[in-house]
């Protein structure tokens, strides 16, 4: 069974720029998640999709990231503009409809300089 | 809300000592428990769970036990080898969302 595909796997981008990160899910997990995770932290969740629905995105700075997953398959993650405080892994996870298991992508590693 | 605390890294460890990584939590209703590993530029990949009070989890020698008594899920394994050298979470999922909470990691290190 194919994992959770991510890309670019990294990335270095001035301030100010924009970035757009994309993810494929495990076929046939419903539900996804963005999370963000600065070094030397866990991860923290940015976004949670339902299909292609919202179900959580309280933690999400709206003022320049946003976050889609039209069809409710992949997934793409965009920052505009960017900041130096958003240098981190951004990391896709998927799980199916039942089952608590989360399985995680192998990030994209986004450098903000 | 929900939270995980883990104990501070780094640590350093010899070949075949005996770990363990201390991981206590605070949550509402009842979690799951997670230990997640993360080796040098790779995802996070699931070790081991555990579901309900008392239940133990265990994988490639890993385990931890859920205490509901002392909110704990600590990770032991009796002999350690290079190639654990990687970060550790401790994470739990509560309610329906089923969202994850991690703990800020701990970095082992083992030396040959």
């Amino acid at each position: 069974e194919a994992g959770v595909a991510q890309s670019p796997r990294y990335k270095i981008i001035e301030k100010r720029q924009s970035v757009a990160f994309w993810c494929n899910p495990i076929s046939g997990h419903a539900t996804l998640y963005w999370y963000q995770q600065i070094l030397g932290q866990g991860p923290k969740l940015l976004i949670q999709f339902q299909n292609n629905g919202v179900v959580d995105d309280s933690q999400l700075p709206k003022d320049r990231f946003s976050a889609e997953r039209l069809k409710g398959v992949d997934s793409t993650l965009k920052i505009q503009p960017a900041k130096l405080e958003d240098s981190a892994v951004y990391l896709c996870a998927t799980t199916p409809e039942t089952g608590n298991t989360i399985y995680f992508g192998e990030g994209s590693w986004l450098t903000v300089v | 809300g929900n939270s995980v605390t883990q104990m501070e890294g780094p640590v350093t460890l010899s070949e075949e000592a005996f770990l363990t990584i201390n991981c206590t939590y605070t949550a509402t209703g009842y979690p799951s428990l997670f230990w997640y590993v993360q080796y040098p530029g790779e995802g996070l990949q699931l070790l081991l769970k555990a579901t309900k009070a008392d239940d133990k989890g265990s994988n490639k020698g890993f385990e931890a036990t859920y205490r509901k008594e002392t909110t704990s899920f600590h990770l032991e394994k009796g002999s350690v080898q290079v190639s654990d050298s990687a970060v550790y979470f401790c994470a739990l999922s509560s309610g329906s969302a089923r969202q994850l909470t991690f703990g800020s990691g701990t970095q082992l290190t083992v030396l040959p």
